[in-house]
């Protein structure tokens, strides 16, 4: 099956500062999604972005798909940024949607 | 995209006792899924529930231990079946849109 990576698996940020999540998949896939565990377990849609660039206020992502990687970047970091990120990634429509190991952000005051 | 309500949020339940978990969604779907998220861990997909047949049951999920019932194209359940602590984890149901999956809030399950 597919797999997906995802790099650093940790993160302490002082606020304010920027920082660049990585996630790399080994096939191509028709979704890729980023998504935010908060501190209470709630599970947050941040981007659906098989390819190309999107962006949301502070926060941002690109896929490479050709290359089988995507980003996110998120600006001005605040303490409610901190929780875990995830990459999870779809082969077709309807198969098994696998998720990354995520990335542990804390952002300090 | 599809509002998913889930319950119980959290629940503190006795080894060998069994416990169900709704998920409604707020529009119809052909299929729904269940994941499992241990401590610590990252989501693994437990089984795809469709309507008016069997779920199916990813590697080392069994019908037994994780019994599914999908009455309708809005609803589902998922029950954890005598359990022990190491069933303690959050249980989240999902559906796939046109724009990717979306999350029910989650249950907060604790196996003591």
């Amino acid at each position: 099956g597919i797999q997906v990576e995802q790099s650093p698996p940790d993160l302490i940020l002082q606020e304010g500062a920027n920082s660049t999540l990585r996630c790399n998949f080994s096939d191509s896939v028709n979704n890729l999604q980023w998504f935010h565990q908060n501190p209470w377990g709630q599970l947050i849609n941040l981007f659906y972005i098989p390819s190309g660039t999107k962006q949301n206020g502070r926060l941002s992502a690109t896929t490479v798909a050709t290359e089988r990687y995507s980003l996110l970047y998120i600006s001005s970091s605040q303490t409610t940024d901190s929780g875990v990120y995830f990459c999870a990634v779809e082969r077709n429509y309807g198969q098994n949607f696998v998720f990354g190991p995520g990335t542990r952000l804390s952002v300090l005051p | 995209s599809a509002v998913i309500s889930q319950k119980p949020s959290r629940d503190i339940c006795q080894r060998g006792t069994s416990l169900t978990i709704q998920c409604q969604v707020d529009s119809q779907v052909t299929m729904m899924f269940w994941y499992r998220q241990q401590p610590g861990q990252s989501l693994t997909l437990i089984a795809t529930a469709n309507q008016g047949s069997e779920a199916t049951y990813e590697s080392g999920f069994v019908i037994d231990k994780f019994p599914i019932s999908r009455p309708n194209l809005t609803f589902s359940t998922l029950t954890v079946s005598n359990m022990s602590p190491e069933d303690s984890s959050i249980y989240l149901c999902s559906v796939e849109e046109r724009v990717g999956y979306t999350f029910g809030s989650g249950t907060r399950l604790t196996v003591v």
